[in-house]
């Protein structure tokens, strides 16, 4: 398996534009988390799905951002209008749940630049 | 909410020296995850301790789960410029909600 894939790696973007960050999970694997990583506020997860349904998204800062998981194997994050605020690095991992708490693998991450 | 606090945030060492990083919760966990993040990186999973006083060693790096299942630590010795990083402990509430971590800087 080639991992969590994430796309863009990078996109720089001028503030008002809709920007949407693509996730593909590994194979086989039921939760999905989405992360925002920037030096002020760290690793904040955002929203987790389980089997495509979001679980819990009090994690997402304000109406603007909205995430979507169609499919078991694709999920979308999606800014608009993005703000010079929103620049930061979004983490797409997943896992699967087997008993206990297992493993999260990370994709690459998309670095946002909203200028 | 539920989330793990850690200790230090921010350790510099000196290349050769020895180093602990603490995680403490306020309530009881099932199980607590270890995870690093080399700068630039995403996380990467480390090590996962489930029972009570579990002890697990990876090579340079020692991961102890307390009695109480209520804290948690990460030992190195021998710090190398590899170990370069964010640790963060993850408590396990199915939320998979990360701490502030600890940022390890080496001095050669």
């Amino acid at each position: 398996d080639a991992g969590v894939i994430q796309s863009p790696r990078h996109e720089v973007t001028e503030m008002g534009q809709e920007v949407t960050l693509r996730c593909k999970p590994i194979s086989g694997h039921d939760y999905l988390f989405w992360y925002r990583q920037t030096m002020m506020r760290g690793l904040e997860l955002l929203i987790y799905f389980n089997n495509n349904v979001p679980i819990d998204d009090s994690g997402m800062p304000e109406d603007r951002f909205s995430a979507k998981m169609p499919n078991a194997s694709f999920s979308t994050l999606k800014i608009q209008p993005s703000e010079p605020r929103d620049s930061a690095v979004y983490f797409c991992a997943s896992r699967i749940s087997a008993g206990l708490n297992t493993e999260a693998f990370f994709g690459q991450g998309t670095r946002l630049t909203v200028v | 909410g539920q989330q793990v606090m850690q200790i230090p945030q921010y350790q510099h060492v000196q290349e050769g020296e020895d180093f602990t990083t603490y995680c403490n919760s306020s309530t009881t966990l099932s199980n607590i995850q270890w995870y690093k993040q080399r700068p630039g990186g995403h996380p990467v999973f480390l090590i996962q301790l489930v029972k009570s006083g579990e002890v697990k060693k990876q090579k340079r790096l020692t991961f102890q789960f307390g009695e109480a299942k209520k804290n948690s630590s990460l030992h190195i010795t021998a710090t190398q410029t590899t170990d370069v990083g964010t640790y963060f402990c993850v408590g396990s509430w199915g939320k998979l909600q990360f701490g502030a971590g600890t940022q390890v800087v080496v001095t050669p």
